[in-house]
């Protein structure tokens, strides 16, 4: 599975979007880019993920590049309790083995 | 919620004692995984299971062992605990077969080993 790139930190005001980058440019055709999030001390969650059409759900929006060599996570209007660790995950079609690398601290600040 | 949850939730023990640690899951669901978390490293699969008897290695398995004898149950076993083992596990269970990797997280155990 392609290995990501991710800032370790980014700041965001609260009610503004959030917007994390993710650089995957090892990615193959057949790799998806999937996001989970970590809230202190709890368990990871799922968020969203996409081959190569942008994506979204009701928690966030997801955009891949044409080339698929990078994404971003949008959260359209953070919150306080969006403030957490953002990771940024390539996996194979059939692959059943996340691999979770340091990720994003997005802190949201009022 | 996805039914799943984590036992005991906190654990202290001592050195070169066996622990296990067990999840449980509601729905049947085929795939169960063991992750730990430890500073500076984010989480790493220990052990993943794909179905009863049917187990394989993460990352980190050494010094684990795993076994699942009914589709709802996923045991964790250190054999002889020693004090790099103190984390906190994660279990995970993964709903859909083949092309989606949704995994849901269980609370957490935290395991402190002196």
């Amino acid at each position: 599975d392609a290995k990501t790139t991710q800032p370790p930190s980014m700041d965001c005001a609260e009610g503004r979007a959030a917007n994390l980058p993710c650089n995957h440019s090892t990615i193959s055709g057949n790799e998806y880019v999937y996001w989970y999030r970590q809230i202190h001390s709890q368990g990871p969650q799922y968020i969203i993920h996409g081959l190569k059409n942008n994506e979204t759900n009701e928690m966030a929006s997801l955009i891949i590049t044409e080339d698929r060599k990078s994404s971003t996570l949008i959260l359209p209007h953070a919150t306080l309790r969006d403030t957490a660790v953002y990771y940024c995950i390539v996996i194979s079609e059939y692959g059943n083995k996340l691999v979770f690398g340091a990720g994003t601290i997005l802190r949201v600040k009022s | 919620d996805a039914g799943i949850t984590q036992s005991p939730r906190h654990k202290v023990t001592e050195t070169g004692t066996p622990v296990t640690l067990r999840c449980h899951q509601t729905e049947n669901h085929r795939y169960m995984y063991w992750y730990r978390q430890d500073p500076g490293h984010g989480l790493r699969l220990i052990h993943y299971s794909y179905g009863v008897k049917d187990t394989d290695k993460g990352e980190v398995s050494d010094g684990y062992s795993v076994s699942r004898s009914k589709t709802e149950d996923f045991l964790l076993t250190l054999e002889s605990a020693t004090s790099s083992q103190t984390s906190v596990y994660f279990c995970a269970i993964r709903p859909a077969a083949g092309g989606y990797n949704e995994q849901f997280f269980g609370p957490g155990t935290r395991l402190t080993v002196l």
